[in-house]
């Protein structure tokens, strides 16, 4: 099993739909938790940025996090085709707990397309 | 404004040639890092450096090099050692000193390096 599951997409939503956007993770010890969202050839840029479990709200944007189902959430609401990126999903411990040398461990990503 | 800048956006090697990606930064971030991204694979850890003069091998280091003289400075180096280097880089720093794991990642707009 992969430490960070995103499903890649493309999903496909009308403009001015909410997105759900998901993560679901393996290792218990994860306790931070970020959304970036990356559009073509750029560098992610950091949207939610959350501890532990929870709900955090950004304008159109919730992250919500279950640690007790290992499942992380982002809603992006009355979304516009600027919203049409990449996200990645990324996570992790409090101390160090597998995951890349840096410590953080990343989803491959959810293509993310609003049909204006 | 504080960013991180890497250049060029576009870089054409032919095979067989070392090349070296340039990542500035004026954060103040005492952490730097070099991924790649390839389509479907996400974001991979190359190297990292926590500090000056002292830098870390990553989960791919193999054809690659890096250098720390400067705290804005982590240019990387990829060579013809390395079997597949056309690929999306990405330089990107974080805040704080050690093992700062609960920081978030800055992250530049890229480089796209294309090996023919």
């Amino acid at each position: 099993q992969k430490e960070v599951e995103q499903d890649p997409g493309p999903l496909s939503v009308p403009e001015g739909a909410i997105v759900s956007l998901n993560c679901t993770y393996s290792n218990s010890a994860f306790q931070y938790f970020m959304w970036y969202r990356q559009y073509s050839r750029k560098g992610p840029e950091l949207l939610m940025y959350t501890y532990s479990s929870g709900n955090k709200e950004d304008g159109r944007f919730t992250a919500q996090v279950d640690k007790s189902s290992k499942y992380i959430s982002l809603f992006i609401r009355d979304s516009q085709p600027s919203d049409s990126a990449t996200y990645l999903c990324a996570m992790s411990a409090r101390m160090y707990s597998g995951g890349g040398a840096d410590g953080l461990t990343f989803g491959k990503g959810t293509h993310l397309i609003i049909q204006p | 404004d504080g960013g991180i800048t890497q250049s060029p956006k576009y870089l054409f090697r032919k095979e067989g040639q070392n090349v070296t990606l340039s990542c500035e930064q004026n954060l103040n971030h005492d952490a730097m890092y070099w991924y790649r991204q390839d389509p479907g694979q996400g974001l991979r850890l190359i190297y990292y450096s926590q500090i000056v003069n002292d830098f870390q091998k990553g989960d791919i280091a193999e054809g690659y090099s890096v250098s720390r003289e400067k705290k804005e400075s982590f240019p990387l180096t990829v060579t013809s050692a390395q079997k597949n280097p056309t690929a999306f880089y990405l330089c990107a720093s974080r805040g704080g000193q050690g093992k700062t794991y609960n920081s978030p990642l800055h992250f530049g707009n890229g480089t796209r390096l294309t090996v023919t």
